[in-house]
């Protein structure tokens, strides 16, 4: 199982608000280290969405927020869209012995 | 603009080991580190490890420690991943990543852009 931990599917609406969590512990994310997210559709490689847990590059829309408290972290989408219908990934450092890059397991995002 | 370009499609037998390249353009490829990370088909992302361009220095998950090796072509702005010993849990689409220019410990920043990904195959 994965270092971090993700719910495997949410889903919601067109125009509704979901929210993705990203569990960790004090090895990874309690211990300061940031979190990263990822948005990958079928068949294509990820792509950045959110870095530093909270910012957002150039080219993705405000609608995708994130939030870090603890040993958690969240992914928000709001005014969902039919397009965001993917995979979503969480990203941090873990500083135990088999750690280093860690991901989330994944979760997908169905559009109702 | 900034990009990654990898290599084609291998199959492998077990045993084999396969050596996936990534070249990047459009910006300095020794000011920024490049991680590379895996996929089976249907699963999630897996960290496999890093390397500085720049100073040649590298990590790796435990999960790998051995098995894999992390170089890099500065003359020709490419990064190789060797993975040997291969098995057929290995097969997977293989990605390379690049890192932040900031100085903090690899894998520990947010990775952008992604190469395309290589399918390796291991099959007998």
């Amino acid at each position: 199982q994965s270092v971090l931990t993700q719910p495997p599917s949410v889903s919601g609406a067109p125009g509704q608000r979901v929210t993705i969590s990203c569990t960790g512990s004090s090895s990874n994310i309690g211990a300061g280290y940031d979190v990263h997210w990822y948005q990958q559709l079928p068949g294509t490689a990820p792509k950045l969405l959110i870095y530093g847990n909270s910012n957002r590059p150039s080219g993705v829309p405000d609608r995708f927020s994130g939030s870090k408290s603890g040993t958690s972290a969240s992914l928000a989408i709001t005014g969902l869209q039919a397009e965001d219908e993917a995979d979503y990934y969480c990203q941090s450092y873990d500083s135990s012995l088999s750690g280093w890059g860690v991901f989330g397991g994944g979760t997908k995002l169905t559009v109702l | 603009q900034v990009q990654l370009v990898q290599s084609g499609a291998e199959v492998k037998k077990p045993g084999a080991s396969v050596k996936v390249s990534c070249k990047a353009s459009g910006y300095t490829f020794t000011s920024y580190d490049i991680n590379w990370v895996r996929q089976a088909t249907g699963q999630g992302l897996e960290w496999m490890g890093w390397m500085n361009p720049n100073s040649g220095n590298t990590g790796y998950a435990q999960k790998f420690q051995g098995r894999v090796t992390i170089t890099r072509n500065t003359s020709i702005s490419t990064a190789y991943m060797e993975l040997s010993s291969l098995r057929s849990e290995d097969t997977a689409v293989y990605y390379c990543a690049r890192g932040p220019n900031l100085p903090i410990v690899g894998g520990a920043g947010w990775f952008d852009p992604w190469g395309q990904g290589t399918l390796v195959t291991v099959s007998s």
